[in-house]
Order: C-alpha cells, then sequence, then structure tokens
C-alpha cells in the first residue's frame, strides 16, 4: 500500500540551527502539506503546496519556515533558525486532489528536538 | 470550516462495537463529515468520510443524521489495537483539515 515517508524519524539541533525535514509524499498525488503537534497539544496546519506555490498557509508559518519540492518526489520543509518553542512532532501529507471529498494520508512523523 | 464537538473520553469493552459520537450542528450542505485517528504520537491515519449517506469500508462505518447536524463512527469489532485519538472533522473545499481535541478511545479486555 502506498505510504507517505519521512525522514528522519528523529531529529536533535541546536537552537539557532537550520534544519530540513523531509518527506516523499504518494507518488501520484499533487497536494501536500505539512502539519505540527506540539507535545500534547492538537495537530496544527502548517502549510499546503500545489503546482510549485504555497496555496495556503497558517500564521504559524513564518518567514522562518519555508517549504520545497526540489525534485519529482521529495518535499521539504526547512527552518531556518530553529528556536526551542519549534521543538514538535511534523507530520508531511499528501493528496491526489484538493477539495472536501480527498482524503489526505500522513506520514509517520518527524520529532524534532531543539535544545 | 465546521467545529466539531465530541465527548473527550469513552470506553469500549474488546469484541464490542465502538460509537463514536460528533456533533457539527452548523455544517453546511457542501462540507464532508472526515474522520481520523492518532495511535500515540503517530500520524493521523485517515479512517472514513461521507458528505450525506452512510459509508462504510474495512475500518469502519459512519452514520451522518439526515439533518447531518451530527455523525457516529462505528468500529464494529474494536480491538486493544484500537484505542487511539479520534477526530472527527468537518472539510469544506481547500486542502486544511483542522484537527480539534478528539475523542480519546480506550479499548479495554
Amino acid at each position: 500500500e502506498p505510504e507517505v515517508t519521512q525522514t528522519p524519524s528523529h531529529q536533535v539541533t541546536q537552537m539557532g540551527q537550520e534544519v530540513i525535514l523531509r518527506c516523499v509524499p504518494i507518488s501520484n498525488h499533487l497536494y501536500f502539506y505539512w502539519y505540527r503537534q506540539i507535545l500534547g497539544q492538537k495537530v496544527e496546519f502548517l502549510v499546503s503546496f500545489y503546482n510549485n506555490e504555497i496555496s495556503e498557509k497558517s500564521e504559524i508559518f513564518d518567514d522562518q519556515f519555508s517549504v520545497e519540492r526540489p525534485d519529482g518526489s521529495n518535499f521539504t520543509l526547512k527552518i531556518r533558525s530553529t528556536k526551542l518553542e519549534d521543538s514538535a512532532m511534523y507530520f508531511c501529507a499528501s493528496s491526489s486532489l484538493s477539495g472536501g471529498d480527498t482524503e489526505a494520508f500522513f506520514g509517520q512523523g518527524t520529532r524534532l528536538t531543539v535544545v | 470550516d465546521a467545529k466539531t464537538t465530541q465527548p473527550p473520553s469513552m470506553d469500549c469493552a474488546e469484541g464490542r462495537a465502538a460509537n463514536l459520537p460528533c456533533n457539527h450542528s452548523t455544517i453546511s450542505g457542501n462540507e464532508y463529515v472526515y474522520w481520523y485517528r492518532q495511535i500515540h504520537s503517530q500520524g493521523p491515519q485517515y479512517i472514513i468520510h461521507g458528505l450525506k449517506n452512510n459509508e462504510t469500508n474495512e475500518m469502519a462505518s459512519l452514520i451522518i443524521t439526515e439533518d447531518r447536524k451530527s455523525s457516529t463512527l462505528i468500529l464494529p469489532h474494536a480491538t486493544l489495537r484500537d484505542t487511539a485519538v479520534y477526530y472527527c472533522i468537518v472539510r469544506l473545499y481547500g486542502n486544511k483539515l483542522v484537527f480539534g481535541a478528539g475523542t480519546i478511545l480506550r479499548v479495554k479486555s
């Protein structure tokens, strides 16, 4: 069964360092997303991406964050200068279409720990 | 997207049906009802979705009331592995899913 793959599963970084979280969406999907979940809190939407452009972003997704699809398979989330409060699980998701009648599938997440 | 209301937690005996309710009284005509679950801190897992009609797949059944103001997710024979947080989400055309606090389902032997 096709699945969304995320690497690494766990990343520890020093405050102020840049990190890149990687995702391989399901191969025929066109819409890509990042969500995050701070420990004990809700899953929060960060950004959606389609046709090499951001289609929607939340207030969380400020100038420290960027997304990119560098090739035909990978989808990345970059945090330029990490803060302690960026520590969270980061989930990538993909869907074949936009719209209400299309399910999104999530990866198993990357646990980011900023120290 | 419309807000949903779910009980914070529920218990279910192993082998019995788990019925998880969700209220979405402000849902609009073209919004879908989605159910996801999250086991420990794993990625949310898609379960089922529907618009008006009841839906069934290999994981669960979704019963939507005629006025669409509420729905029930049914896991027909709950197992210990179904212990998770279950999220009911109402989704309009658009990309994002808005997660609430969900219902913690504890399946007990």
